[in-house]
């Protein structure tokens, strides 16, 4: 058990759609990490909180992608409109108390854009 | 963008044979990490090597690293089946940018 839940597992929804994943880091943490992998590009660093302020989301691929972390315990990453190629599994970790540390990873939620 | 690149991108042994994977990477690193991934699964820590450090072993796997050669290894000694996996190199840039810049992974298959 990394300490980390996400939510949902799978999700399957049409292109334009409104998509919401859900990270819950269930032990104690100074860093929150949203990573995206496929199998074109494999795994990304999307955007990174520290004590819940976003850090860096330079790799946040658009606009269209945003992220919150309202409290210790939460993260959501949303998808306003989804595409297709957004389809991909994407994972959250944790880490502390320095950014350099052990990262600990979510199951992932697997995103299928139709 | 790939930081690390792992060697082969896919190796098949025998069990109890012994697996080697290599990483290669480009920028100066605080850090290099190897990840397992099971399929269908998340990313499980492996080992944690400093630029400072040359080698590391936790039970059966062996880690080192060339900072001069921008390179380090993974050992899995006396292989099982159940080490049939992904396995990731992620390095932390010595730069100040946080966050693990991934390879693409070696896949890893141990027959039986």
């Amino acid at each position: 058990d990394a300490g980390v839940i996400q939510s949902p597992r799978h999700e399957v929804t049409e292109m334009g759609q409104e998509v919401t994943l859900r990270c819950k880091p269930i032990s104690g943490h100074d860093y929150l990490f949203w990573y995206r992998q496929t199998m074109m590009r494999g795994l990304e660093l999307l955007i990174y909180f520290n004590n819940n302020v976003p850090i860096d989301d330079s790799g946040m691929p658009e606009d269209r992608f945003s992220a919150k972390m309202p409290n210790a315990s939460f993260s959501t990453l949303k998808i306003q409109p989804s595409e297709p190629r957004d389809s991909a599994v994407y994972f959250c970790a944790r880490s502390g108390p320095s950014s350099t540390d052990t990262q600990y990873f979510g199951p992932g939620t697997r995103l299928t854009v139709l | 963008s790939q930081q690390g690149e792992e060697d082969p991108q896919a190796l098949s042994i025998q069990e109890g044979e012994n697996a080697t994977m290599n990483c290669s990477y480009k920028t100066s690193i605080n850090n290099l990490q190897w990840y397992r991934q099971n399929s269908g699964r998340g990313l499980v820590h492996l080992i944690l090597i400093r630029s400072n450090e040359r080698e590391k072993h936790s039970g059966r796997l062996r880690v080192t690293l060339d900072t001069s050669k921008k390179s380090s290894s993974l050992l899995i000694t006396a292989s099982r089946a159940a080490d049939t996996a992904s396995y990731f190199c992620a390095t932390v840039s010595g730069g100040g940018a946080d966050g693990l810049t991934f390879g693409k992974g070696t896949h890893l298959i141990i027959q039986p």
